[in-house]
């Protein structure tokens, strides 16, 4: 049973520059979560995909956008990058119950440095 | 809103021992999720354990066992006898009925001594 999976690991871009993120969800899931993760602290949530369309977003700016395919697997981009969009960026997926007992399981990440 | 307050940093434990990382919340909704990860060095969060603010009994998933203290808004992690595996980022993480986002804490690091 294949789990989240995500690509690349790393990545190294300059500011200015814009950078696309790929995750692939667990079998059976159909909701995708993003998160970014900053050094030494907890993830923040970006934004959710179910049946390909954004379902919640949290307080990031109109630069961080996403797309989920047909297939359920996702992309974060994120344009005009900043040092500051420097983090790890973790994809969850889940069942899509939209309930307190849905639980996300998360990806190996991929790490952003903006230089 | 919601908010995950965990106060331990850091902490060192001896192998085998039992050890509890604490957690403590606030949010204003009756109906919510609360959830435990493990985050090793390699980055990937793994999911341990799970507690529903209206279940009766703590939760308790092999080693793991969630500590839940509702009327003091606390979930305490237990993890029996610690294994040197287990050194690693711990985080506490609540989900609000029709809120489909996780908040976290900072996270506690939990290092095991030989």
């Amino acid at each position: 049973d294949a789990g989240v999976t995500q690509s690349p690991t790393h990545l190294i871009k300059t500011r200015g520059q814009q950078v696309t993120l790929r995750c692939s969800p667990k079998s059976g899931h159909d909701t995708v979560s993003w998160y970014q993760q900053a050094l030494g602290q907890g993830p923040q949530f970006i934004f959710q995909y179910y049946e390909e369309e954004e379902r919640q977003r949290g307080n990031f700016p109109d630069r961080f956008s996403g797309h989920q395919f047909p297939n359920y697997s996702s992309e974060l981009n994120v344009n005009a990058l900043l040092l500051g969009d420097s983090a790890l960026y973790l994809c969850a997926s889940s069942q899509g119950l939209a309930g307190i007992t849905d639980t996300q399981y998360f990806g190996p990440g991929t790490r952003l440095t903006v230089l | 809103a919601q908010k995950i307050t965990q106060t331990q940093p850091g902490m060192f434990v001896q192998e085998k021992e039992a050890v509890t990382l604490d957690c403590t919340y606030d949010t204003s909704d009756p109906s919510y999720g609360l959830f435990w990860y493990k985050q090793p060095s390699s980055g990937e969060m793994i999911f341990l354990i799970y507690q529903g603010s209206y279940d009766q009994q703590n939760a308790t998933e092999g080693r793991y066992s969630l500590n839940f203290q509702k009327a003091r808004k606390s979930a305490n992690l237990v993890i029996s006898a610690s294994q040197l595996g287990d050194s690693a980022m711990y985080f506490c993480a609540m989900k609000n009925f029709g809120n489909e986002k996780l908040t976290f804490g900072t996270g506690t690091r939990l290092t095991i001594i030989p």
